[in-house]
C-alpha cells in the first residue's frame, strides 16, 4: 500500500530552527509538495520538489532524497505565526496525490 | 491570486437529508477536487474532475456524488446524509498544464450531521 509518515506533533521555540520530516512509500514518484494549514483554514502551498536536493524559499527550505524516500521542511527564525499543521503530499505513478496526516507545529515564546 | 470559494463555512443537517456543497474557482482551472479531512487522517479524496461533465471516483466515493456542469463550479452531493459524514470538506482546484501543478484550496465547509 501507499504510505506517508510524518510526526504527529512537534514543539519549537520562537526564533529557533525546526525540521519536519516526511518519509514515503508510494507506487512511483512524480514530485512532493509541502503545504501549511492554520487551524480552521485552507491548506496553502509552500513548496514543490521533484529533484534531489534543497530548495530554499525565504525562511522555509525543503529537501528531497528520492533514493531514501525522504523529505524535510526546514523552518528558520521561527515566528509565532508559524504555528500550524504542515502537510506532506506525494504524486504517485498515476499522478494521484497521496497525503500525509500532517505535523502540528507548536511555537512557544 | 487563485480564489476558491466554498458556499458555506459551517453547515448543520439532519440524517437522511440530501446535502449540496458548492465550490467555485475563478482561475479557469481544468482540475477540481473534493476532499474530506478528519483528525489524525490525511486528506482523503472523494471525487475529482479534469473537465466539464467529467468525474472520477477518488478513494472514498461511497455515499457521495458530484456534478460539474460548468468549468468553474464543482458540486458535492451527499445523497442521504449520515452521521459518519460529519467532517471538514475541502474543495481544491489546479491547472491542467502539467502534472505537478499545486492544488489551491477553499476555506472548507465544516459539516455536522445530526
Amino acid at each position: 500500500g501507499q504510505n506517508i509518515d510524518q510526526p504527529t506533533e512537534m514543539t519549537a521555540t520562537e526564533g529557533a530552527i525546526v525540521q519536519i520530516n516526511c518519509t514515503y512509500q508510494t507506487s512511483g514518484f512524480n514530485g512532493l509538495f509541502w503545504y501549511q494549514q492554520h487551524a480552521g483554514e485552507a491548506p496553502t502551498f509552500l513548496s514543490y520538489n521533484v529533484l534531489d536536493g534543497l530548495e530554499e524559499k525565504g525562511r522555509f527550505s525543503s529537501f528531497l532524497s528520492r533514493s531514501k524516500g525522504y523529505s524535510y521542511l526546514l523552518l528558520k527564525e521561527l515566528q509565532m505565526k508559524d504555528s500550524a499543521s504542515y502537510l506532506c503530499a506525494v504524486i504517485d505513478s498515476n499522478y494521484q496525490l497521496i497525503w500525509g496526516a500532517g505535523t502540528k507545529l507548536i511555537i512557544k515564546p | 491570486d487563485v480564489k476558491v470559494t466554498q458556499s458555506s463555512r459551517y453547515l448543520v443537517k439532519r440524517t437522511g437529508e440530501k446535502v449540496f456543497l458548492e465550490c467555485v474557482q475563478d482561475m479557469d482551472h481544468e482540475n477540481m477536487f473534493w476532499y474530506r479531512q478528519d483528525p489524525g487522517l490525511g486528506l482523503r479524496l472523494i471525487y475529482f474532475s479534469y473537465d466539464v461533465k467529467m468525474k472520477e471516483k477518488g478513494d472514498i466515493p461511497e455515499g457521495y456524488s458530484v456534478s460539474r456542469e460548468k468549468k468553474e463550479r464543482f458540486s458535492l452531493i451527499l445523497e442521504s446524509a449520515s452521521t459518519n459524514q460529519t467532517s471538514m470538506y475541502l474543495c481544491a482546484s489546479s491547472s491542467g498544464e502539467g502534472d505537478n501543478q499545486p492544488q489551491h484550496f477553499g476555506d472548507g465547509t465544516r459539516l455536522s450531521i445530526l
